[in-house]
């Protein structure tokens, strides 16, 4: 079956310019959760969904960014004002249940210019 | 503060050999700790969960130990290949909240 994708692959924006990042994880899984990786870095975890649950924002580095879950489904991480520490690989990741193994999209990589 | 150490330094064995990476933790009680292996280029992909009351599980060459006074996981792989060549991250339980992932340790396996 269907993996869990994300779009684009590879992304190039402009410092200060406004970024969205897509996540469609595999059907029927209830958690969600977008990471970044800077080169040589391990995960960073951002945001985790999980079912109807609020969303555990903990991770996020700064209020410009922000993501949402539509339907319990597609994903979509915005980053606001871009700056060129963003500049990382995104990946998100979908779990079937709340202690599992997750399944990892191949990453957005996002070049801040 | 919390923190995860996965050996920095590049792992370099020979094809044939059993590799061991090891995974210290400080400030977490992990009810369960999984392994991951990522290839350049890719996302992580899961290999094995153990969970606080397992000391050790398998998985064809693979085998992890889970240590919950020493806040210590081992992962080995035996009879290693090339083909096992990748980074290898551990990632611990937070206490219900998300996974908190180790920065990795890259294993070469040399013919």
């Amino acid at each position: 079956g269907a993996g869990v994708s994300q779009s684009p692959s590879n992304k190039v924006t402009e410092k200060g310019k406004d970024v969205e990042l897509r996540c469609d994880p595999i059907s029927g899984h209830t958690a969600l959760y977008w990471y970044r990786q800077s080169l040589g870095q391990g995960l960073e975890f951002l945001i985790y969904f999980q079912g109807n649950s609020a969303p555990d924002k903990s991770g996020l580095p700064s209020d410009r960014f922000s993501a949402e879950r539509t339907g319990g489904s597609v994903s979509t991480l915005t980053i606001q004002r871009t700056q060129q520490e963003d500049s990382a690989v995104y990946l998100c990741a979908s779990e079937p249940g709340e202690v599992d193994e997750q399944f990892f999209g191949p990453g957005t990589r996002l070049t801040v210019l | 503060s919390q923190k995860i150490e996965q050996n920095s330094e590049a792992l370099n064995i020979q094809e044939g050999k059993t590799a061991t990476l090891t995974c210290n933790y400080t400030n977490y009680s992990p009810a369960y700790l999984q392994w991951y292996r990522q290839d350049p280029g890719r996302g992580p992909v899961f290999l094995l969960l153990i969970r606080e009351n397992e000391k050790e599980k398998r998985k064809e060459r693979l085998k992890v130990t889970f240590d919950t006074t020493l806040k210590q996981s081992l992962f080995h792989i035996t009879a290693s290949q090339p083909a096992d060549s990748a980074t290898y991250l551990c990632a611990l339980d937070n206490s219900g909240y998300a996974l908190n992932f180790g920065k990795g340790t890259s294993l070469l396996v040399t013919p």
